[in-house]
């Protein structure tokens, strides 16, 4: 079945610090690929998406490539703020039959000033 | 527009007892998911509901049954809970039944004693 594998956390960086969060699937179709992110006593958001391989979702400063030759889709963004202080969750959709969103575990980021 | 909101955001059950979660979606999405994240981990799929027929379940046993009424609002249901049913049940509606872009309630922590 299809999976989703994510770096483990926490992740604790410096305010203007780089970002990376690592994110692996495993697939039996061509997916859709997301992040979606938990802010403290908020539901989840979808933070940015790609639907096919090479494509760059972005928002908010946060970029993420579908590399279907790596079965990546890596979080990365170039300054962090103490607002970006959440849990990110990458996930998978199929094309076809059931669409549901495959998870993985979440990253917590905290960024400390 | 007014988003997803869920009721009850606690509650406390006992091992055998039956529940009843509740979720209205967001104005003009008619689909309505239905997702369980345990403590630490990420949301699984239950089940989805488009225009009040069930379009795809996950992996969770019959005693997780839900509806989806005219207005697509939706119920959760689980019969004879289970000490392992205490999760955060999380509801997301979206614009269609083939989008992985979903729009998430804050959810209803239930935990079973």
């Amino acid at each position: 079945g299809d999976s989703v594998t994510q770096m483990e956390g926490p992740v604790t960086l410096s305010e203007e610090a780089f970002l990376t969060i690592n994110c692996t699937y495993t697939a039996t179709g061509y997916p859709s690929l997301f992040w979606y992110v938990q802010y403290p006593g908020e539901g989840l958001q979808l933070l940015l998406k790609a639907t096919k391989a090479d494509d760059k979702g972005s928002n908010k400063g946060f970029e993420a490539t579908y590399r279907k030759e790596t079965t990546s889709f890596h979080l990365e963004k170039g300054s962090v703020q103490v607002s970006d202080s959440a849990v990110y969750f990458c996930a998978l959709s199929e094309r076809t039959g059931r669409r549901a969103l495959t998870f993985g575990s979440g990253t917590r980021l905290q960024v400390q000033p | 527009e007014t988003g997803v909101t869920q009721s009850p955001t606690h509650l406390i059950k006992t091992r055998g007892q039956q529940v009843t979660l509740r979720c209205s979606s967001q104005s003009g999405h008619n689909t309505v998911s239905w997702y369980q994240q345990a403590l630490g981990q990420g949301p699984q799929f239950i089940f989805q509901y488009y225009r009040e027929e069930e379009n795809g379940r996950g992996n969770f046993p019959p005693r997780f049954s839900g509806l989806q009424f005219p207005n697509y609002s939706s119920e959760l249901n689980v019969n004879a809970l289970e000490l392992d049913d205490s999760a955060l049940y999380l509801c997301a509606s979206s614009r269609d039944r083939a989008t992985g872009e979903l729009f998430f309630g804050e959810g209803s922590r239930l935990t079973v004693l």
